[in-house]
């Protein structure tokens, strides 16, 4: 089955510590895509990253990074010297396709919450 | 930048009621998708469009309906509304589904409406 679990469901931590959310995903496919999305109470998703599968080179954008690793099916998101504005929902999600037209499935997110 | 706009933030209706959400997005994209959102459950899939006049269900199709007349617009409608369809809905649009398959790029989200059904 094809699936995305992002096991921590709440985190909490005070301004300028680091914190990783975690991200692992099951396919059979060889070719799909990684994303992360940010919700901020605001509501509205903001694409963050995407990557492919062929493409295991970690990104580093600002106090952001991203950790893929195909051979535990993770791809997990670190922020550095996390910030009050970071605190959001966070969701991974995996594109596929498996010999159909595409499925695009989100993990159940993690809420990330940065006290000052 | 991409502004996908939804109707209302949000919205109150009863039981039994034919409820329209609309979603509008200025960049002329191609597909359209409509989720729901829900505590613990994440983001599910209801329907979703490539082009005018189409659509794909997804995940959660029953109790909805959907209609895309126009590229740039695509509603969601609930035919008879009911308590546990009480959500935040969502609306995303991507650009062009490429050799018929659900394409790559990311989808860009509006402001959700919280809908309640009393």
């Amino acid at each position: 089955a094809q699936k995305v679990t992002q096991a921590q469901t709440e985190i909490s931590v005070v301004e300028k510590e680091d914190v990783t959310l975690d991200c692992v995903y099951e396919t059979r496919d060889t070719t799909y895509y990684l994303f992360w999305y940010k919700q901020p109470p605001s509501g509205e998703l903001v694409f963050l990253i995407r990557r492919n599968s062929f493409d295991e080179q970690n990104e580093i954008s600002g106090r952001y990074s991203w950790n893929f690793q195909k051979s535990t099916s993770s791809f997990n998101f670190t922020i550095t010297a996390s910030q009050v504005v970071d605190s959001a929902v966070y969701f991974c999600a995996l594109l596929f396709y498996g010999g159909s037209q595409g499925n695009l499935i989100f993990g159940k997110g993690t809420k990330l919450s940065v006290k000052p | 930048d991409v502004k996908v706009t939804q109707s209302s933030r949000y919205l109150v209706k009863r039981t039994g009621e034919k409820v329209f959400l609309e979603c509008v997005q200025d960049m002329d994209h191609e597909n359209m998708f409509w989720y729901r959102q829900d505590p613990g459950l994440g983001l599910r899939l209801i329907y979703f469009s490539y082009d005018v006049k189409m659509k794909e269900k997804g995940d959660i199709p029953e109790g909805y309906s959907v209609s895309r007349e126009k590229k740039e617009r695509f509603s969601l409608i609930l035919e008879s509304a009911s308590t546990n369809q009480t959500s935040m809905y969502l609306c995303a649009s991507s650009l062009f589904r490429d050799g018929g398959v659900l394409s790559n790029q990311p989808q860009h989200f509006g402001d959700g409406t919280r809908l309640s059904i009393l």
